[in-house]
């Protein structure tokens, strides 16, 4: 079956301090994977994706994931939190255009100061 | 440029009541998506237009739900007889058709609540 699973629903850090959200994934196609951010009435704002090459990259608002394909996962990364960043964070698993993304349930950060 | 739009915004309606949400697609993007969020259910697709095509109308839940895509473009959702379930909010997305990965962008999204 094809699913996205992020195992936080709930995390706290520090501002400044480094962050990590998992996300795995199965999905029987070769898979394009996503991160999304939705802050209280908002919409998705792509972060990055992931479609082939270099399995680090780089999006945007300083966010880096990692792609390793012997794990199925595509966890998102950042050095150094912001208060601005606190908000809801979707992982995604989709095929070629024309597929429907499969969402993960989503891991809410919150930012202590 | 211009993003992806929804409207409206919120939408209130009574149980039994029809509504009609409404898209309007980034500019030249040719694939439109539904999806669903709603608590519970996380982000459920719905259904998906690419041009001319026939959608793929595989994640609407009953047959209360349809949409529409006229001229390539707007697209409308329509759900029947709303039932207090219904309530979520209705995300809209669209993207290029383009061999190779499916970046979508979202619109703002219709919250709708059924009384």
């Amino acid at each position: 079956a094809q699913s996205v699973t992020q195992p936080d629903i709930h995390i706290t850090v520090s501002e400044g301090a480094s962050l990590e959200l998992r996300c795995n994934y199965s999905y029987g196609a070769t898979p394009y994977l996503f991160w999304y951010v939705q802050s209280p009435g908002q919409g998705l704002q792509l972060l990055l994706k992931y479609f082939s090459g270099d399995t680090l990259v780089q999006g945007i608002k300083g966010f880096e994931a990692e792609f390793k394909r012997s794990q199925s996962s595509f966890n998102l990364r950042k050095p150094s939190v912001h208060w601005s960043d606190a908000a809801e964070y979707f992982c995604a698993v989709g095929g070629q255009a024309g597929t429907a993304l499969i969402f993960g349930k989503g891991t809410t950060l919150s930012v202590s100061s | 440029g211009a993003g992806v739009s929804q409207s409206p915004s919120n939408k209130v309606t009574e149980k039994g009541k029809d509504v009609e949400l409404r898209c309007d697609p980034i500019s030249g993007h040719t694939a439109l998506y539904w999806y669903r969020q709603s608590l519970g259910q996380g982000l459920e697709f719905l259904i998906y237009f690419q041009g001319n095509s026939a959608p793929d109308k595989s994640g609407l839940p009953s047959d209360r739900f349809s949409a529409e895509r006229t001229g390539g473009s707007v697209s409308t959702l329509t759900i029947q007889r709303t039932q207090q379930e219904d309530s979520a909010v209705y995300l809209c997305a669209s993207s290029l058709w383009a061999s190779g990965g499916n970046e979508q962008f979202f619109g703002p999204g219709t919250r709708l609540t059924v009384l």
